[in-house]
């Protein structure tokens, strides 16, 4: 079965960069969109971008442009996602996904890492 | 960017009650709308694909309609497991966007 494991919390200092982590297994890592999914404390769901790992390919919110880059490494079945130049309103869980029927569906998810931004 | 409204940010409902949740969007989005449920935990699933289609595993209780710009979500016969959050999700256009979520609670 489908399964995305995402690292654990971080608590990182304003103006630092965090990398998070989702290993997929139970499917061919390669032929899947992995999408990521921001949500504020109480607040809704935030699409962030996604990421092709058979070719690197990416789509990304223009609102999350110089904050966020999302990388895959094939041979581990890992998708990445690293934040930079953090600030307050970095604070939140971050979700990855995987495509289901569509590339826009997502099918799955992993179970969130908090990335808590404070000095 | 598309703007996905869900009016009702909470809505309070009884065991074995039929339970309507809208949505719509800023412009048209020709069907291209899921459902997602997001239990108090923080686990979060896909229920309805396409605005009409169920995602595998998810009880028949669960269907979806709508067109154009308005789109819901319905729940006959609410459970207590149905006690969640749900967001509506577009897929018309980049950037994908969400609604703002309804919460469901039992009265």
């Amino acid at each position: 079965q489908v399964q995305l494991q995402q690292s654990g919390a971080e608590l990182v200092r304003p103006g630092s960069s965090v990398k998070i982590s989702c290993k997929a297994s139970g499917y061919a890592f390669s032929s899947y969109w992995m999408n990521w999914v921001k949500q504020r404390p109480g607040q809704g769901l935030e699409w962030i971008g996604q990421i092709y790992p058979g070719d690197g390919d990416t789509n990304y919110n223009g609102k999350f442009k110089g904050k966020a880059t999302l990388t895959a490494d094939k041979s581990s079945s890992t998708a990445y996602m690293q934040l930079s130049s953090l600030t307050s309103e970095d604070s939140a869980v971050y979700f990855c996904a995987r495509e289901g029927i569509t590339t826009a569906t997502l099918a799955y998810w992993g179970q969130g890492t908090l990335v808590t931004v404070s000095a | 960017d598309i703007q996905m409204t869900q009016t009702t940010s909470s809505l309070s409902a009884s065991l074995g009650d039929r339970v309507t949740i809208s949505c719509s969007a800023s412009q048209g989005i020709s069907n291209y709308l899921n459902w997602y449920q997001q239990k108090p935990d923080g686990t979060v699933k896909l229920l309805i694909y396409y605005t009409s289609s169920l995602h595998s595993g998810v009880p028949s209780r669960f269907s979806g309609s709508g067109s154009g710009t308005d789109y819901s979500l319905t729940i006959s016969n609410l459970e207590p497991e149905d006690i969640a959050t749900y967001y509506c999700q577009q897929y018309s256009k980049l950037p994908w966007t969400f609604g703002g979520g309804t919460k469901l609670e039992i009265k």
